[in-house]
């Protein structure tokens, strides 16, 4: 069964400063992986997803994320945060049986600092 | 726009006390899927609709039932609600294809008196 591991469960960044969250997965076959941001009260937004292809995806809100495969992560970049993104970030691993059954990491949470 | 929409956004229940939650959606989606998500926690799937065929977790309690009358609309039954099943709860759909990206809507917040 596919695993998600989010190491870190609070991270405080500078406004202005840059962000890496960590995901780690597990899963024997080419996984499907997914990036979720979470604002307070608020139901998930997809941030962006890697399927296949290109390992560096691209996604809303100036959000990448790097897929590396002999590392078994996935972590999720932005150049320079606003005070708009703290919020919570999921990463999810979805399975290939033929349709998503996602499975959510525990979650980090970004704290914005002025 | 097309979108998932849940109702209402905040439920309050008694202990024991049947409480349903409402999802709707316009896109046309063959699956439906309903999570729980408590406090600090990561969304846990309780089961999903694809099209009529429901699909149950295996360690989702008895307690929660779900319907989907039609594709549009789909049900979370909670028959006897204990203070432990407070928590969001999120429904979420998908085209039902490998690359099929879930929408999940604004959730709605259970709690239990």
């Amino acid at each position: 069964a596919q695993s998600v591991t989010q190491p870190d469960i609070h991270i405080t960044v500078s406004e202005g400063a840059s962000l890496e969250l960590r995901c780690n997965y597990s899963y024997g076959a080419t996984p499907y992986l997914f990036w979720y941001v979470q604002s307070p009260g608020q139901g998930l937004q997809l941030l962006l997803k890697y399927f296949s292809g290109d390992t560096l995806v691209q996604g809303i809100k100036g959000f990448e994320a790097e897929f590396k495969r002999s590392q078994s992560s996935f972590n999720l970049r932005k150049p320079s945060v606003h005070w708009s993104d703290a919020a919570e970030y999921f990463c999810a691993v979805g399975d290939s049986t033929g349709f998503q059954k996602l499975v959510f990491g525990t979650g980090t949470r970004l704290l914005v600092s002025p | 726009d097309a979108m998932v929409i849940q109702n209402p956004r905040y439920q309050v229940t008694q202990f024991g006390k049947p409480v349903t939650l409402s999802c709707s959606q316009t896109l046309n989606h063959n699956v439906m899927y309903w999570y729980q998500q408590k406090s600090s926690q990561a969304p846990k799937l309780l089961f999903h609709y694809y099209d009529k065929d429901f699909n149950n977790e295996a360690d989702t309690p008895d307690n929660f039932q779900s319907r989907r009358p039609n594709t549009s609309f789909c049900f979370l039954d909670i028959r006897s609600p204990g203070l432990g099943d407070a928590a969001m709860y999120l429904c979420a759909t998908s085209q039902g294809v490998i690359t099929g990206e879930q929408y999940f809507g604004p959730g709605t917040r259970l709690t239990v008196t």
